[in-house]
């Protein structure tokens, strides 16, 4: 079964960089049969998708982050990142990597979620 | 980026049917059958429970069903238990050029 797991800083400072992990278990990325995602969630925006991976490293950004964000994927290691630059306040969040089999179509599973707070 | 439109709160007592809309435009809804549901407890992921419009992922009870109208998604709840007590999100694909967003949750209360 798979599972995906976040990681990284829960506090960054504004104007500095956001800078996640997600950790594939269950499931080989180099496979080549998902897409990998970052979606985020705050109480003011809901639900926000932020970015999509392939295991080729094709990547496709939902176009409100597209200048500050950057995706990548290590099949070595099972595993995709996301960074995001000059964050605000405003970039505070709980962010999920998740898995879908087709982009922007459905999205399963999540992980857990790792809250990140933007503040001085 | 399109917006989908939920109720804010949906109630109900166990055992009873309960049905969430989920409004959008013939961009996202209405262009495709790529509908899908999200139940998320509070302090969990969210978790998907409808795919497609109507499909259920492995695991999911068949209580929960799917479908759509027009640029209108639903997702019935039948006989409602308490571990229904939860928020649900929509999402619909929009088209390869475009980004959809989700929708704005429903709260489920069990009475």
């Amino acid at each position: 079964q798979v599972q995906l797991q976040e990681s990284g800083p829960g506090l960054v400072k504004p104007s500095q960089t956001l800078s996640l992990t997600c950790t594939v278990s269950g499931d080989s990325m180099s496979r080549g049969d998902y897409y990998w995602s970052w979606i985020r969630q705050s109480p003011g925006k809901g639900l926000e998708w932020i970015a999509y991976i392939y295991y080729s490293g094709a990547t496709y950004y939902n176009p409100s982050l597209r200048s500050r964000s950057f995706i990548s994927v290590d099949t070595a290691q099972n595993q995709f990142s996301l960074k995001v630059n000059s964050v605000t306040v405003a970039d505070t969040a709980v962010y999920y990597c998740v898995r879908g089999a087709v982009p922007l179509v459905w999205f399963d599973p999540w992980g857990q979620g790792t809250l990140v707070t933007v503040s001085s | 980026q399109s917006v989908l439109t939920q109720p804010a709160s949906v109630s109900g007592s166990p055992g009873q049917s309960i049905t969430i809309s989920c409004t959008g435009t013939s961009s996202d809804i209405g262009g495709y059958n790529y509908v899908s549901w999200y139940q998320q407890h509070p302090g969990s992921a969210p978790k998907l429970v409808i795919f497609d419009v109507t499909s259920r992922p492995s695991g999911i009870s068949d209580r929960f069903s799917g479908s759509k109208s027009d640029n209108t998604a639903s997702l019935t709840i039948s006989w409602l238990q308490a571990d229904d007590e939860a928020e649900y999100f929509c999402y619909s694909y929009a088209g390869s050029h475009s980004i959809s967003a989700f929708g704005t949750g429903t709260r489920v209360t069990v009475l």
